[in-house]
C-alpha cells in the first residue's frame, strides 16, 4: 500500500514532554500539508511543506510547534513541552507537486494524540 | 479570504431515502471545490472535486455534487442512501486560479446519520 503513512496512530504524553508525529507521503508526492482535527472544530490547516522548504505555516501557534520535511525521510510535527489543549487528532496529506494545485488530498490515518 | 461552511452539524435520513448535504463557500477568484469523507478513526478520504465545467459532478460511492454560481453552494447529494454512508462529510475549497500555491479550506464537517 503507497498511501500516507502516519505513526504512530497512538501517542501518549504527559504534560511537558515533547511529541513527534511522523508522515511518510504517498509515493511520488512531494508536498506535504498537517491538520489538527478536534471534536466541533472541524479541520485545521496547520502547515504545509515541500522538501526542504516551509511554504505556509499560517496555520502553525507561533510556540512550541514546528514542522520539517527533509530531503530524506518522513515530515516530522513536533510538539514540545506538551499541554492538555494539543490533545487532538494529527493528520497529514500530501500531494503530487507544484502547479498540481487542482489535486485532491491523500490522507493518513492520524494520530491520536492524548496529553495526560 | 476563502471559506466554506456547512449549515448542519448532523443530518439525519432513512435507508433508501434521497440525502442532501450542504456547503456554501466565498472565493476571490473561481472556486475548486471538494468533498471528502471520514469514517471513524480514519482519515478523509477524496469523494469528488468541481474545478470547471458541467455543473453536476459525480464521484464516488454513487455520490454527486451540484454546482451553483449564483447562490455559491456545492451541496452533496445521493439518490439513494446506505446505512454504510453513515460518516463525517467535509466540503473544501480552494480559490483560484492564481497560478500558485492556495492552500484548501475545510468546512466543520457534517455527520450524516443513515437510519435502518
Amino acid at each position: 500500500n503507497a498511501g500516507v503513512m502516519q505513526n504512530p496512530r497512538h501517542l501518549v504524553r504527559r504534560r511537558g514532554q515533547e511529541a513527534r508525529l511522523r508522515c511518510s507521503p504517498m509515493k511520488g508526492h512531494s508536498h506535504v500539508y498537517w491538520y489538527r482535527q478536534l471534536p466541533e472544530e472541524g479541520l485545521k490547516f496547520m502547515v504545509y511543506l515541500q522538501k526542504e522548504n516551509i511554504i505556509d505555516e499560517s496555520g502553525m501557534p507561533k510556540e512550541r510547534f514546528s514542522a520539517e520535511f527533509p530531503k530524506e525521510g518522513p515530515s516530522i510535527l513536533r510538539i514540545q513541552q506538551v499541554v492538555r489543549g494539543d490533545s487532538a487528532a494529527y493528520f497529514c496529506a500530501s500531494s503530487p507537486g507544484t502547479g498540481d494545485y487542482n489535486s485532491p488530498l491523500h490522507f493518513g490515518n492520524g494520530t491520536r494524540l492524548t496529553v495526560t | 479570504a476563502q471559506s466554506v461552511a456547512q449549515p448542519e452539524d448532523q443530518v439525519n435520513v432513512a435507508e433508501g431515502n434521497p440525502l442532501t448535504v450542504k456547503c456554501t463557500y466565498s472565493v476571490s477568484g473561481n472556486p475548486y471545490l471538494f468533498w471528502y469523507v471520514q469514517y471513524p478513526n480514519r482519515g478523509l478520504q477524496f469523494l469528488l472535486k468541481y474545478i470547471t465545467g458541467d455543473n453536476l459532478v459525480k464521484g464516488s460511492y454513487g455520490f454527486e455534487a451540484e454546482f451553483n454560481k449564483s447562490q455559491t453552494s456545492f451541496h452533496l447529494k445521493k439518490p439513494s442512501a446506505l446505512v454504510s454512508d453513515s460518516a463525517l462529510y467535509f466540503c473544501a475549497v480552494r480559490d483560484g486560479p492564481f497560478g500558485g500555491y492556495q492552500k484548501v479550506t475545510f468546512g466543520t464537517g457534517t455527520k450524516l446519520q443513515v437510519i435502518p
